[in-house]
């Protein structure tokens, strides 16, 4: 099946911790995306990545940090930093070939709560 | 900067009923606009992308619109069915120094009652 996986489902982190959420997709997409969903609110960017190696900051990637040293994977760790971490996260990719706005694929989402 | 607004926030509907959902956006200078559908506490599933040059898609019971000098979209359903209760979100894509980023709105709650 190809496809985005993102895991855990459900993460609970206490104050102070830094946690990794995890990213993995076969579609071979050379673009990643991380957003955020909060309750009633759209989806927010944090980081995205046009290629391995690459990555920029979106509209709120103070408090995370991204990593992409493989095509398929492009995990996000919430540091603590962050100081409303508690959130719905998405994971998308595209193909990235367009330059003009390829459709994105979401991954299923983990709910991170913090204690 | 590009914002982008759905309207109505909620919407409830009995089972068979053609609908209307909404979409405006401040920028008209977008490459595509794209309509999700999203499950409680699931990811996104896109339904439709509508090129700037376009005017409108069809994918079954599904027909979106796009008006981009007006700032429009809108997303007509047909023939409403229970399964087609979800949130949906619209969301525009602006391209150039914005590579890959889209701009989403807050979402429609659709509720289809049988």
């Amino acid at each position: 099946d190809g496809g985005i996986t993102q895991s855990p489902k459900y993460l609970f982190r206490k104050e102070g911790q830094n946690v990794t959420l995890s990213c993995e997709q076969n579609l071979n997409h050379d673009a990643m995306y991380w957003y955020r969903q909060d309750p009633g609110q759209g989806l927010r960017l944090i980081y995205y990545s046009q290629i391995v190696n690459d990555f920029q900051k979106g509209d709120i990637a103070e408090g995370y940090s991204v990593s992409r040293e493989k095509k398929e994977s492009f995990p996000l760790t919430v540091t603590s930093a962050q100081k409303n971490p508690t959130a719905f996260y998405l994971c998308a990719s595209s193909t990235g070939t367009s330059g003009k706005g390829d459709t994105q694929y979401f991954g299923p989402g983990t709910r991170l709560t913090v204690l | 900067k590009q914002e982008v607004t759905q309207i109505p926030a909620a919407l409830s509907v009995p089972e068979g009923e053609n609908l209307v959902l909404n979409c405006s956006f401040t920028d008209s200078a977008i490459y595509n606009l794209q309509w999700f559908r999203q499950d409680p506490g699931k990811g996104l599933t896109s339904l439709l992308l509508i090129q700037s040059s376009q005017r409108e898609q069809t994918s079954g019971r599904l027909n979106a619109s796009l008006d981009k000098s007006s700032g429009r979209s809108t997303l007509y359903i047909a023939a409403s069915q229970p399964g087609d209760s979800a949130t949906y979100l619209c969301a525009v894509y602006a391209g150039g120094t914005s590579y890959g980023k889209l701009t989403f709105g807050q979402g429609t709650i659709l509720t289809v009652h049988p």
